[in-house]
């Protein structure tokens, strides 16, 4: 069965400061792999995606990911955090195959922002 | 153009009691997902619609839980005998579908249900 770890439950950063928050995943192949940003209040929201191809991929906001296989990791990264990316950043995976499927998230990392 | 909507927002009930909670999916979008997240948890997948149909009911807990979309649109996920622990946030997410690819999911604010 497939499942996604994000080993750092709470982390603070001063803005600014670089960021990075670890994810890793165990999967029987390939899976797709997402990084998405919840706000209080707010619907969940991608991030950037990855299934193939270059394994360091942009997204929005001035996030980006890399992915290494040989590490199973999936490492969101930002270089200078602002006040307003405080909110939970979730991990998932779904399935490579197939055109509609069922994510699975880790447990999140909750960012909070010094000023 | 409109999101993912659902409604009621907060839900508030009585242990024991019935509870359906709505989803409207984006315009268009053929798959529709519901989700359950738990304090301090990520989203667990509850069930999977493509069209009218539930491709993929693995999620749901136990028979109390029920989930339908007759016309292939709007969903509503319905909870019978509703036990404390079912309290959480009920998340909806809709999605595309076509040929090549893992469309994206897009997420509905959720309702959070209580259960007293």
């Amino acid at each position: 069965a497939q499942s996604v770890t994000q080993p750092d439950i709470h982390i603070t950063v001063s803005e600014g400061a670089s960021l990075e928050l670890r994810c890793n995943y165990s999967y029987g192949a390939t899976p797709y792999l997402f990084w998405y940003v919840q706000s209080p209040g707010q619907g969940l929201q991608l991030l950037l995606k990855y299934f193939s191809g270059d394994t360091l991929v942009q997204g929005i906001k001035g996030f980006e990911a890399e992915f290494k296989r040989s590490q199973s990791s999936f490492n969101l990264r930002k270089p200078s955090v602002h006040w307003s990316d405080a909110a939970e950043y979730f991990c998932a995976v779904g399935p490579l195959t197939g055109t509609a499927s069922k994510l699975t998230f880790g447990t999140g990392t909750r960012l909070q922002v010094t000023l | 153009g409109a999101g993912v909507s659902q409604t009621p927002s907060n839900k508030v009930t009585e242990k024991g009691k019935y509870v359906e909670l709505r989803c409207d999916p984006i315009s268009g979008h053929t798959a529709l997902y519901w989700y359950r997240q738990s304090l301090g948890q990520g989203p667990e997948f509850l069930i999977y619609f493509q069209g009218t149909g539930a491709a993929d009911d693995s999620g749901l807990p136990n028979d109390r839980f029920f989930a339908v979309r007759p016309e292939g649109s709007v969903s509503t996920l319905k909870i019978q005998r509703t036990e404390r622990g079912d309290s959480a946030v009920y998340l909806c997410a809709s999605s595309l579908h076509n040929s090549g690819g893992l469309n994206e999911q897009f997420f509905g604010p959720g309702t959070r249900l209580t259960v007293l």
